[in-house]
C-alpha cells in the first residue's frame, strides 16, 4: 500500500525569500505524484505532477518539484514566494499504469503563510 | 469550459438522517471519485467509478454508496449521518480510470456537510 508524509504542517516564510515544502512517499510499486494547492473554502487545483521522463517538474507559477526515487522524496519549491501563495498544500500519490483503477494517497497538507 | 460542479454547497443535517451529495465531472471525462476531507486533514478516498461501475472503494462503512448515471453524473449516498461524518466532501473527474490517458484528477469545490 502506498502512504505519503508532509513532515511540517505549517511553514511560515517571509515574502520574496525562498521555501521547500517537503515529501516523503512509500510504495512498493512505481507511483504517480502530484501537488496541489487548496485556498480557503475552496477544492483542489493540481499545482504540478510527475508521470515520468525528467524528475524535475515544473508549473507556470515558478513552483517546481523534483522527483527522487531512491529517497522516495517529492518536495515542492519555489525560490521567491508571494503573499498569495498562501494556502494548503497538499501532496498525493497513486499506482502506476494497469493498475486498473487507481485512487490518491494525500499527505496531510502542510499550510504556507507568507508573511509580509 | 465548466469545470467539476457540486451541489449542494452546504448542508446541515441531523444525526441519524440520509443525505444525497452530487457532482457533475468535466465534459468529457467518464472518471468520477469522491473524498473526504475532515477539517486539518487531507482527503480520503472514497469511491471511484468508471462508465457507470464502481472500480474503487476506500474504508469507508457501507452506509456510504454511490452510483453513477449514463451522462457521467455521480451521487454519494450517506445513511445514518454521524457527527464524525461532518467533513468537505470532495468529486474529481479525470478522463479515465486508470489503465490508460490521463492520470490528473480535477475536483471539484466540495460539499460542506455539518452533521449536529
Amino acid at each position: 500500500a502506498q502512504s505519503v508524509t508532509q513532515l511540517d504542517s505549517q511553514v511560515p516564510v517571509f515574502e520574496e525569500a525562498p521555501v521547500e515544502l517537503r515529501c516523503n512517499y512509500s510504495s512498493s510499486v512505481s507511483v504517480y505524484l502530484f501537488w496541489y494547492v487548496q485556498y480557503p473554502n475552496q477544492g483542489l487545483q493540481l499545482l504540478l505532477k510527475y508521470l515520468s521522463g525528467s524528475t524535475l517538474v515544473e508549473s507556470i507559477n515558478g513552483f517546481e518539484a523534483e522527483f527522487n526515487k531512491s529517497q522516495t522524496s517529492f518536495h515542492l519549491r519555489k525560490p521567491s514566494v508571494h503573499i498569495s501563495d498562501t494556502a494548503e498544500y497538499f501532496c498525493a500519490v497513486t499506482k502506476g499504469v494497469g493498475s486498473g483503477t487507481y485512487k490518491y494517497i494525500f499527505g496531510t497538507g502542510t499550510r504556507l503563510k507568507v508573511l509580509a | 469550459d465548466a469545470g467539476v460542479t457540486q451541489s449542494p454547497t452546504h448542508l446541515i443535517k441531523t444525526r441519524g438522517q440520509h443525505v444525497t451529495l452530487r457532482c457533475s465531472p468535466i465534459s468529457g471525462h467518464k472518471s468520477v471519485s469522491w473524498y473526504q476531507q475532515v477539517l486539518g486533514q487531507g482527503p480520503q478516498f472514497i469511491f471511484q467509478y468508471y462508465e457507470k461501475e464502481e472500480r474503487g472503494r476506500g474504508n469507508f462503512p457501507d452506509r456510504f454508496s454511490a452510483r453513477q448515471f449514463p451522462n457521467y453524473s455521480s451521487e454519494l449516498n450517506v445513511n445514518a449521518l454521524l457527527l464524525g461524518d461532518s467533513a468537505l466532501y470532495l468529486c474529481a473527474s479525470s478522463l479515465a480510470s486508470g489503465t490508460g490517458g490521463s492520470y490528473e484528477q480535477y475536483f471539484g469545490p466540495g460539499t460542506r456537510l455539518t452533521v449536529t
